[in-house]
């Protein structure tokens, strides 16, 4: 059960669009529409963006949006506002009860 | 509005055990519609998930710590909680819990954390 893989790093300034991506195998992002997204800001709870690849939970920002295509997902976030900047972690359903997670994007608003 | 707090020794010593709880308010652990979940962050690494319990005690393991981990619920406190053995600096890590859809496929509340650390 590897851990998805994701860029450490993306950037846009304010009002631009970003795209993080995040890829797994068939096993995992590829057999499942279960991707989910989640926003780590430092100190507070983690925060679920986005789930089952591109619904938004209530109270998320239709600036979030999520897709997928073949093994890699992908998290759209548009006009990027400060309050963006946060570390961003894919996961996905890997079959029998298990969940693989991403290794993180660290967002920057420059 | 669901909260969960995470609760336990912020140090353990290698070799022991390492034991944390998870009181949810706002919510019933009871509840049929969801699973109940711990994720661990190494300083300075990707998030991890450990395991997922029912409130029945029906369990899942991530493959790679199953020797190790046990896990289960109390309901009567509204709590489940985490028991990791054998430990190293390695498990060093900020131990989140949350709570999973009937699914189990994502974690749609968490907690803030609680730093562990295994130091002799």
């Amino acid at each position: 059960q590897s851990a998805l893989t994701q860029p450490p790093s993306a950037s846009g300034s304010p009002g631009q669009s970003v795209t993080i991506s995040c890829t797994g195998t068939s096993s995992d992002v590829g057999g499942y529409d279960y991707v989910s997204w989640y926003q780590l800001h430092p100190g507070k709870a983690p925060k679920l963006v986005i789930y089952e690849v591109t619904k938004r939970p209530s109270g998320v920002p239709d600036r979030f949006s999520g897709s997928k295509s073949g093994n890699t997902a992908s998290l759209n976030v548009s006009g990027l506002q400060a309050e963006d900047e946060a570390d961003y972690y894919c996961s996905s359903y890997a079959g029998g009860n298990n969940l693989v997670f991403g290794g993180g994007t660290k967002l920057t608003v420059l | 509005q669901l909260y969960l707090q995470e609760s336990g020794p912020g140090l353990v010593k290698p070799s022991e055990t390492l034991s944390l709880k998870c009181t949810v308010s706002g919510d019933s652990i009871s509840s049929s519609s969801y699973f109940w979940g711990w994720i661990r962050q190494p300083p300075g690494k990707g998030l991890g998930w450990i395991g997922s319990i029912y409130y029945t005690g029906s369990t899942s393991y991530n493959p790679s710590l199953k020797s190790r981990v046990s896990m289960s619920v109390d309901t009567s406190r509204n709590q489940f909680s985490l028991k990791l053995s054998s430990v190293t600096a390695a498990d060093t890590a900020v131990y989140y819990c949350a709570r999973l859809n009937i699914a189990a496929t994502n974690f749609d509340y968490w907690g803030q954390g609680t730093l562990v650390t295994v130091s002799p």
